[in-house]
């Protein structure tokens, strides 16, 4: 199984900052398979980026993503209010796994 | 648009079956672009995926559950299912049923919270 791990923990950043979210993978996985996700308070989930750099419907264009092989990166350009939540990284390759998650607070 | 609803009891006592269903709206379940999974959330942790069902019944499934978890689909009526046994207090949690196109989940349920005890 591969298990991903999400660095920092927590982020406190300011509006209008820009956001550096990290995955890494245990094993190698395919850039195709890799998803990112957020989460706010008593909702479900939002896919974001699929494919890791690959933006979902309607996402607006200060998400990105990045990365390949064990290492991405979800990057928000500047912080909007409605930014701030947890994100979740998730691969499919070896089985489906998400990663523990990043919570985005205000400073 | 699709959309996706879980249902399903709120309370499941301990050894006993968790069963829910998740009803489709706005599209097919039969269509070939979806499969379809289930995600669980435990109370202020992270998601864990459960497992995903093809329109035709194949099947997959989170090895660490595998030996407890059933998911079903009956494209009539437009729903698939999670039936998971031998519950133990471990397995509260909110369960989504979400679709799976481009490689990742795209469209999720609202969620529903189960809890598991006497």
């Amino acid at each position: 199984e591969i298990v991903l791990t999400q660095s920092p923990g927590t982020l406190s950043l300011s509006p209008g900052e820009r956001a550096t979210l990290s995955c890494r993978a245990s094993q190698s996985v395919s850039s195709s398979y890799l998803a990112w996700y957020q989460q706010k308070p008593g909702q479900a989930p939002r896919l974001l980026i699929y494919g890791a750099s690959s933006r979902a419907t309607g996402i607006p264009d200060r998400f990105s993503g990045s990365g390949s092989g064990t290492d991405f990166t979800l990057t928000i350009s500047r912080l909007e209010p409605e930014d701030f939540a947890v994100y979740y990284c998730q691969q499919y390759g070896s089985s489906l796994t998400f990663g523990p998650g990043t919570k985005v607070d205000i400073k | 648009q699709l959309q996706l609803q879980e249902s399903g009891p709120g309370l499941v006592k301990p050894s006993e079956t968790l069963s829910l269903t998740c009803t489709v709206s706005g599209g097919s379940i039969s269509s070939s672009s979806y499969y379809w999974g289930w995600i669980r959330q435990p109370p202020g942790k992270g998601l864990e995926w459960i497992g995903s069902i093809y329109y035709s019944g194949s099947t997959y499934y989170n090895p660490s559950l595998k030996s407890r978890v059933t998911i079903s689909v009956d494209t009539s009526k437009n729903q698939f299912s999670l039936k998971l046994s031998s519950v133990t207090a471990a397995d509260t949690a909110v369960y989504y049923c979400a679709s799976w196109a481009y490689d990742a989940f795209d469209i999720w349920g609202q969620g529903t919270m189960v809890t598991v005890s006497s």
